[in-house]
Order: structure tokens, then sequence, then C-alpha cells
């Protein structure tokens, strides 16, 4: 079984400043990662996905994310936050291919002038 | 290309009675999936479509819910009768059978609320 946990339900950064979102999944087999984000009254848009290839996956807008099998997290970064960031982010993680995502409860990404 | 397709965006209903919602996913897209998300969690999987036939249900509460994927295109998610809990967003998402079949795409949602 997977399971995904998102460290803080709200980050508030100043604009210009690191963007530091956290996820630890656990899988029982190797995992395939992702980052969502949702911005209000809207669907899910995928920032970036990890499926066994290099462990830096650098995504849109800006965003990257590491993945580290010792630490069995997957935390996203951005440089310098913008005020679009603003947002809510997912963490999901998923078995094989064309499985079910089970997804992480999110963390609400303010950003202040 | 065009998205996924979801109506309606938003419907309002009192308790026992019943509501449907529709999903149009990408074209050639054989795997469809249908997502409730309560407010302040993450979207929790209800059912797994694979072409017309169910791959997974087991979180669908059959009691009330019920998905049909007629032909393999589109697909109908009705609840009846309708309970306060079940006020959320239900998402639509789907996946082709091409080399990036973990890569799900997305609908806008439809907001439930159940008064």
């Amino acid at each position: 079984a997977q399971s995904v946990t998102q460290l803080g339900s709200h980050v508030s950064v100043s604009e210009g400043a690191l963007v530091l979102l956290r996820c630890n999944y656990s899988s029982s087999v190797p995992p395939y990662l992702f980052w969502y984000v949702q911005y209000p009254n809207q669907g899910l848009q995928l920032l970036l996905k990890y499926t066994s290839a290099a462990t830096l996956v650098k995504g849109i807008n800006g965003f990257e994310a590491e993945f580290k099998k010792s630490e069995t997290s997957f935390h996203l970064t951005k440089p310098s936050a913008h005020m679009s960031d603003a947002a809510e982010y997912f963490c999901a993680v998923s078995a094989l291919t064309s499985t079910p995502l089970v997804f992480g409860k999110g963390t609400r990404l303010s950003v202040i002038a | 290309e065009a998205g996924v397709a979801q109506s309606p965006r938003y419907k309002i209903i009192e308790k026992r009675q019943s509501v449907a919602f529709w999903c149009n996913p990408i074209s050639g897209h054989a795997t469809l999936y249908w997502y409730q998300q309560i407010l302040g969690q993450g979207p929790k999987l209800l059912i797994q479509f694979q072409n017309n036939g169910v791959v997974d249900d087991s979180q669908l509460p059959k009691d009330r819910f019920s998905a049909e994927r007629l032909k393999g295109v589109d697909s109908t998610l009705k609840i009846q009768p309708a309970k306060l809990e079940d006020s959320a967003v239900y998402l639509c998402a789907s996946s082709s059978r091409g080399p990036k079949t973990y890569e799900q795409y997305f609908g806008p949602g439809t907001r439930l609320t159940v008064t």
C-alpha cells in the first residue's frame, strides 16, 4: 500500500524567497511520485513527476523536486517565489502505471508581497 | 488537444436527493478515474475504469454511489440518495495506454453542495 505525508498544511513565504514544500511517501514497491498544483475552483495540474529516471526532476514554472530513497522524500522547491505561485500543492504516489494516485492532504502556499 | 471535460461545474441539492455528474475524457484515453476531494483533503479514488470495465471500485460507497462508462468513452457518476457528507469536489481524470500511462489528466471538477 502507498501513502503520502505532506508536512505543513499551510506555508507562507515572501515574494522572491525560497519555496520548500515537504513530502514523504511510503510504498511497498518502487514508486512513481508526482506534484500537482490546484488553483481555486480549478482541477489539478501536473507540475512534475518522478518515474525512476533522474532523481532531480524539473517541472513547469521553475519548480523542481528531488527523489531521495533513503529519506523516502520528494520535496518540492523553487528558488524564488512569485505571487502567481499561491495555490494548493499536492504530492501523490502510485505503484505502477495506470493505477490510481494516492494523494497527500495538500499544502496551501501563500506568497506575501 | 481538448482536455478532460466535466459537467456541471457546480450543483446544490438537498439531502436525500439524487445527482449525476458527467465526464468526457481526453480522446483515446483508455483509463478513467473518479476522485472525491473533500474540503481540506487530497483527492481520494472512488472508481477506476479501463475502457468500459471496472478495475477498482473498492472505495466506492455502493449503497448510494454508482458509475458507468458506456462504450469506453464518457462516464457518469451518480449519487442516490445524497448525504451531507457527500459535499465535495468530484474530479474526473484520464490516462492513455501509451508510454506515459502514469500521467493522469484532470478535469476542472464538479463542486457538489448537499444542504
